[in-house]
Order: structure tokens, then C-alpha cells, then sequence
């Protein structure tokens, strides 16, 4: 059974504060490794995917690095602005077939 | 920009009944997926579907749960008979490629609540 692991469950900062989070998926089997950005009542919304080790990739404030031989990712958020709010999901995925195992999400709160 | 939609937003049902839920993937997308999550847990795959088959199944997807690409633009997911521990939010997802390093994506989802 794969697990996928996101911490912490939720955050709040105040606009401004650079925020990080963590993945945490089996070094096994690893073929890819997918971030989503999820507001309620909304589309999950691709963010990154993420095959290679050390890969970084940045989208505006939003950046993620990954680690497969140690099995994480890292997703930083700098100067958070409130509307970043929103559930962040990372999804897990061995390859062969294309099923996303996802973690828990963690849902962040940036008070204006 | 193109994307995945869904229909209805929020499907109500008594137990025992059947419902199917609707998705309208990104047009020249060729893979589609079911994924549904439970209120509280975490998001969990259902079904893959490629070519007018099933590619792969959790083994949530027993044989209450069937998919169909009835045209050149809807993917369905019908529940046949209902029970309380289907309530969820069921999202439907395209992506252009298999394999897991091909973006998957997603539709608002449904929200099925069964009494």
C-alpha cells in the first residue's frame, strides 16, 4: 500500500510570510510525483509535476524541489498573499499505469 | 483555456437508487480518470479508462461502478445501486498522455450525497 504524507495538516501565516511545505512518498517505484492547488468549490489546479531528482520548478511565488532517492518534495510559497488560501495536494504515481496516489492536502490561511 | 467539466454540482439520492455522474473531459485529451473523495479522508483513485476500456481499477470499483464514453465528448461514472458510504465528491480528470508524468486534469468535482 502506498502512502503519501503532507505536513503539516494546516497553516496559517499573515500576508507577506514565505511558507514551505512537505510531501513525503515511498522512494520506491517512484515515476512522478504531482502538486495541485485546490479553492473550494474549484477545479484541483496542476501545478507542478515533478519526474527527475533535484528538479526545481517555479511557477510566479510558487517553487517545489524534489528528492526521489529520499522520498520528498518541498513546495515554498514566497510572500504569501491571501489568495493563496487554498488546499495544497501532492500526488504520488509509480509509473506504469497513470493513478495518482494523493496525500491528505495541507490547507493554508494567509491572513491579510 | 480549456477545461474539465462536470455535471451536476451536488447530485442528492436515497440509498438503493442508481446515479450517474457526468464529465465532459478536454477535448483532444485521450485518458480519463474517476477519483472521488470521502468528506475528511484523502482523494483516492477509482477507474482509468483509455480507447473505450477500463486501463486499470481500485478495488473501490466493484461492480456497482461502471464508466462509458456513450460519445465523442462525455465520460460517465453510474453508481447501480447506491449506498451511504458512496456520499463523496467524485472528480473526473483528462490528460493528453498516459504514464504518470503527464498532467492529469481535473473537473469540480460532484458531490453526491446518498440518505
Amino acid at each position: 500500500i502506498l502512502n503519501v504524507e503532507q505536513s503539516p495538516q494546516s497553516l496559517h501565516v499573515q500576508e507577506g510570510d514565505s511558507t514551505n511545505f512537505t510531501c513525503s512518498f515511498p522512494s520506491s517505484n517512484f515515476y512522478a510525483l504531482h502538486w495541485y492547488r485546490w479553492e473550494t468549490a474549484k477545479s484541483p489546479e496542476a501545478l507542478f509535476v515533478m519526474t527527475l531528482n533535484g528538479d526545481e520548478k517555479k511557477k510566479g511565488r510558487i517553487s517545489a524541489t524534489l528528492n526521489t532517492k529520499e522520498g520528498y518534495s518541498y513546495l515554498y510559497i514566497k510572500g504569501s498573499q491571501p489568495e493563496d488560501s487554498a488546499t495544497y495536494l501532492c500526488a504520488f504515481c509509480t509509473g506504469a499505469n497513470s493513478k495518482l496516489t494523493f496525500g491528505k492536502g495541507i490547507t493554508l490561511s494567509v491572513r491579510p | 483555456e480549456p477545461e474539465v467539466t462536470q455535471t451536476p454540482s451536488h447530485q442528492v439520492t436515497q440509498m438503493g437508487q442508481e446515479v450517474i455522474l457526468r464529465c465532459v473531459p478536454i477535448s483532444n485529451h485521450l485518458y480519463f480518470y474517476w477519483y472521488r473523495q470521502i468528506l475528511g479522508q484523502k482523494v483516492e483513485f477509482l477507474v482509468s479508462f483509455y480507447n473505450n476500456e477500463i486501463s486499470e481499477k481500485s478495488e473501490i470499483f466493484d461492480d456497482q461502478f461502471s464508466v462509458e464514453r456513450p460519445d465523442g465528448s462525455n465520460f460517465t461514472l453510474k453508481i447501480r445501486s447506491t449506498k451511504l458510504e458512496d456520499s463523496a465528491m467524485y472528480f473526473c480528470a483528462s490528460s493528453l498522455r498516459t504514464g504518470g508524468a503527464d498532467t492529469q486534469y481535473f473537473g469540480p468535482g460532484t458531490r453526491l450525497t446518498v440518505l
